[in-house]
């Protein structure tokens, strides 16, 4: 079956960086896009950008531009999520999703849902 | 950024009866392909969230048919025709229109 097992949680002090990755098995992982969203304690979900995995391309939410970067391994199925200089505010369960209506685009994503999400990998900063 | 805005937050409810949760956007969801981009999420306790409606009102792979979704534009709602003990959870609105995708506050669903 579809599944996405991530790295397992984190520790890290303010202004260090955090790398998370997220396995993929099951499917033609070029095929679809990945979302990247976190979920801090007490807030809303949080979407951080999308990478489609086959060609590199991203986008990323402002809110995080140019402290998020992420990245792919074909070879190995995986998706990254890179986020630095980390500040308290970043202490959160970070998840990566599936982009069900495959790849995205600047124009759209085109809505199909993430359809399948990693267990989530726990990033404390403190 | 479109706020996405949810009510009830809180929502007893008695199992077997129905349910229903409504979702607003600031700005409308309709892309010019005449779908509404308005997404319905479960996160179930201790779980990461589940997909359960996508455009506006399709059913996920393998959601029950007792989960509707429905509404265009900006006001949205998703029901379940009986509730059961297993629906319990946050459910969580998201918009895929624009980005960055954005999501309600959530509705957390208890039984009663």
């Amino acid at each position: 079956q579809v599944q996405f097992v991530q790295s397992g949680a984190e520790v890290k002090k303010p202004g260090a960086s955090v790398k998370v990755s997220c396995r993929a098995s099951g499917y033609t992982f070029t095929n679809f896009a990945i979302h990247w969203v976190r979920q801090a304690p007490g807030q809303r979900l949080e979407w951080m950008g999308w990478i489609n995995v086959g060609n590199g391309n991203t986008e990323y939410s402002q809110t995080f531009q140019g402290r998020v970067t992420m990245t792919s391994d074909t070879s190995a199925s995986t998706a990254y999520m890179e986020l630095s200089s980390l500040r308290s505010e970043d202490t959160a369960v970070y998840y990566c999703a599936r982009n069900g209506g495959g790849d995205c685009y600047p124009s759209t994503c085109y809505g199909y849902g993430l359809d399948v999400w990693g267990q989530g990998t726990t990033v404390t900063v403190s | 950024d479109i706020v996405m805005t949810q009510s009830p937050l809180s929502l007893p409810v008695t199992p077997g009866e129905p349910a229903s949760i409504s979702c607003r956007s600031s700005q409308s969801l309709l892309h010019s392909n005449g779908d509404d981009y308005l997404e319905w999420y479960l996160q179930k306790p201790g779980q990461s969230p589940q997909l359960l409606i996508y455009l506006g009102s399709d059913r996920a792979s393998g959601v029950p048919d007792r989960f509707s979704g429905s509404g265009s534009g900006t006001d949205f709602t998703l029901k379940i025709s009986r509730v059961e003990a297993e629906d319990v959870g946050v459910y969580f609105c998201m918009q895929a229109l624009q980005a960055p995708f954005t999501f309600g506050q959530g509705t957390k669903l208890e039984i009663k």
